[in-house]
């Protein structure tokens, strides 16, 4: 079963506008955590933000925030006053703790934004 | 500080052959993570090492693929034979345990004719 939808293949938003994109998990474990990549054409994976399940405000780093939503198990990625350069493809991912307390990340397919001038 | 490095950037190789991607850590991050990144299956975790100790390696397509961490700053993730399914972005990313964040390079584009 998918542990990471992101239900959004692509979204468009005007320059200077806010989008949201979607992230919804699936765990059982109580303690969790997930982050926001953003991959730009030229491929890099570039950390933006983390949101842990035991965070009792949203997260937000600059133009970047999270409206975390625990018990819709909704985590998803607001981009203010939207740049040229947003436009990448945006990766949701959760932070899963294996029998010997190791973590690893599951990503989800993506979200491609274009920013429209 | 410099970030993780990988290198080749590129490698374009014939099916059949061996084809070494080299990966250095950021300095005193002591986790590390191989991924492969295709547009049929997105972003796969192949294996992670926890203080150069392999932790999970569930990921790995096959005996064909092996990943070593020779010491704490460096690894090498080795397909021999390649095949043509194996054409992929391969990243590796680093992490300090006990700090969330994984950090990736830059990758490296593999093509297998």
């Amino acid at each position: 079963a998918q542990k990471i939808t992101q239900t959004q293949p692509g979204m468009f938003v005007q320059e200077k506008e806010a989008v949201t994109l979607d992230c919804t998990y699936d765990t059982s474990d109580p303690s969790y955590g997930l982050f926001w990549y953003k991959q730009p054409s030229s491929g890099e994976m570039i950390f933006l933000i983390y949101q842990g399940s035991y965070d009792q405000q949203n997260a937000t780093e600059g133009r970047y925030s999270l409206n975390f939503q625990k018990a819709r198990k909704s985590a998803n990625l607001v981009i203010s006053a939207s740049q040229l350069g947003d436009s990448a493809m945006y990766f949701c991912a959760m932070r899963e703790i294996d029998a010997g307390s190791n973590y690893k990340l599951t990503f989800g397919k993506g979200t491609l934004l274009t920013v429209n001038p | 500080d410099a970030g993780v490095i990988q290198s080749p950037r590129h490698e374009v190789t014939e099916m059949g052959q061996e084809v070494t991607l080299r990966c250095k850590l950021i300095s005193g991050h002591n986790s590390l993570f191989w991924y492969r990144q295709t547009m049929m299956r997105g972003l796969e975790l192949l294996i992670y090492f926890n203080n150069n100790v392999p932790i999970d390696d569930s990921g790995m397509p096959e005996d064909r693929f092996s990943a070593k961490m020779p010491n704490a700053s460096f690894s090498t993730l080795k397909i021999q034979p390649s095949e043509p399914r194996d054409s992929a972005v391969y990243f590796c990313a680093s992490s300090l345990t006990g700090v969330l964040t994984q950090y990736f390079g830059p990758g490296t584009r593999l093509t297998v004719l």
